[in-house]
């Protein structure tokens, strides 16, 4: 089955640049979703479609599918954006949704 | 208000049946696919099911596949049938919908607030 490998954990400063990675074969060639979800509450959609922002998420937000591996950028980071991330993606062999295991992104 | 509501979340016992539903409001709910995804305490997110528009596609991972079954009705609610449930099926399950209109686009743009399984003896 396809798996998708992400960091447990990324810290950064106010202001500074978060970058959390989403690791998986040929992920280049699939489409990549990335959730925010903060404590107690449900998952959130972020970026879509590799680098799509939904309306009322801040520009802030970015990503990326290069090839090897899709990243999700938070740029100025702060102190709301605190919360674990997923990556998902469509695994077309199994047809099956695949979410990454998360990363908790601390704000320090 | 759109929004999604889950329901019949609640303990159980290993071997023991549960079902879940999910009450879409705000929005008609006909023309989207619809999808339970859950959440073990303190772990990551797990896809469980899809079921198409129509309820002619229906996909379930490799964990429930034989256990669970989804469905939905023609108004405004997703269900998920659980049977055989283990210890391991313990988890907020969150109903979501998909993105797409009438074809299924694999994302997920809204959620509800979840319901917890707990499978305990």
């Amino acid at each position: 089955s396809y798996v998708l490998t992400q960091p447990p954990s990324v810290s950064v400063a106010p202001g500074e640049t978060a970058t959390i990675t989403c690791g998986g074969n040929s992920i280049g060639s699939k489409s990549v979703h990335w959730y925010q979800q903060k404590p107690g509450q449900a998952p959130f959609l972020v970026i879509y479609y590799d680098s799509d922002r939904p309306s009322g998420i801040p520009e802030r937000f970015s990503g990326s599918n290069p090839g090897n591996t899709a990243t999700l950028t938070i740029s100025r980071v702060e102190a709301g954006d605190e919360a674990d991330y997923y990556c998902q993606v469509w695994d077309s062999d199994s047809g099956h949704v695949v979410f990454g295991g998360g990363t908790k992104l601390t704000v320090l | 208000e759109v929004q999604l509501v889950e329901s019949g979340g609640g303990l159980v016992k290993p071997g023991g049946s549960l079902r879940l539903s999910c009450a879409a409001s705000g929005f008609t709910f006909s023309p989207y696919s619809m999808n339970w995804v859950r959440q073990a305490p303190g772990k990551g997110l797990e896809w469980v099911s899809s079921i198409s528009s129509t309820g002619n596609y229906i996909y379930y991972a490799d964990s429930v596949k034989g256990r669970f079954t989804i469905s939905r009705d023609a108004e405004n609610s997703l269900y998920l049938q659980m049977n055989s449930l283990r210890a391991e099926d313990t988890a907020v399950y969150y109903c979501a919908r998909d993105v797409g209109i009438s074809r299924i686009n694999w994302f997920f743009d809204l959620w509800g607030r979840g319901t917890l399984v707990t499978v305990s003896s």
